[in-house]
């Protein structure tokens, strides 16, 4: 039961270009979506949030979009760099209970000189 | 920056064995988490802790997994006799509250081999 979506396995963009990450999710009951970074040997990474109140959220090179009605979010990375590759992954979770991640299978993320 | 670390970063053992996987989540959190990696899967939740007691579990967390704090610092996920399915990397989390900035913070993770 994939309750969080990632449908590209992998991403390949050139450096200073935009990187366009997607997840789609269908449980409606998450009203929290987060963004995580992973490389190698190392554990994920908090990147970037979004509530499920707002439709934008930006933090420097990444932005998060919300599309509630379509449950549809996307990472942008605006210029994207060497450093950014890594699988990122989408998660979500609901308001209630304790905040217990549900993770989409993630996007390897190569981002070429 | 405080961190999550985990140890060992690598735990081989024999299938019907017991291991025990550690953790020491960042010191003023307040909820805990392992999930678990299976190699080319996604990440998938196995249990949550609070209060010294278990919060949520999964379908996953079955009566072969246990967690305790047992120290106020350590947080321990043990598997008491291991099957080959069980390889996978463990991850903890910690989180400081449940507002809702208030994100979870994992560690390097354990990669557990189960031969």
């Amino acid at each position: 039961d994939q309750q969080v979506k990632q449908n590209s396995p992998s991403l390949s963009v050139q450096e200073g270009r935009i990187s366009i990450l997607n997840c789609d999710y269908t449980n409606s009951m998450f009203d929290y979506f987060l963004w995580y970074k992973k490389y190698p040997a190392e554990g994920p990474t908090f990147l970037i949030s979004i509530s499920s109140i707002k439709d934008k959220n930006e933090d420097g090179r990444f932005t998060v979009f919300l599309n509630k009605s379509a449950k549809h979010l996307s990472l942008h990375i605006v210029p994207s760099q060497p450093g950014d590759s890594a699988v990122y992954f989408c998660a979500a979770r609901p308001s209630s209970g304790y905040s217990t991640l549900t993770f989409g299978k993630g996007t390897m993320l190569l981002v070429s000189p | 920056e405080p961190e999550v670390t985990q140890t060992p970063s690598h735990q081989v053992t024999q299938m019907g064995q017991e291991v025990i996987l550690r953790c020491v989540p960042i010191s003023n959190h307040l909820y805990f988490y392992w999930y678990r990696q299976i190699l080319g899967q996604k990440v998938e939740f196995l249990v949550s802790f609070y209060n010294n007691e278990i919060s949520e579990k999964s379908e996953i967390f079955d009566d072969q997994f246990s967690v305790e704090r047992p120290d106020g610092s350590n947080f321990t996920l043990k598997i008491r006799s291991t099957k080959l399915e069980d390889s996978a990397m463990y991850f903890c989390a910690s989180r400081l509250g449940l507002a809702g900035a208030d994100e979870q913070f994992f560690g390097p993770g354990t990669r557990l081999t189960v031969l």
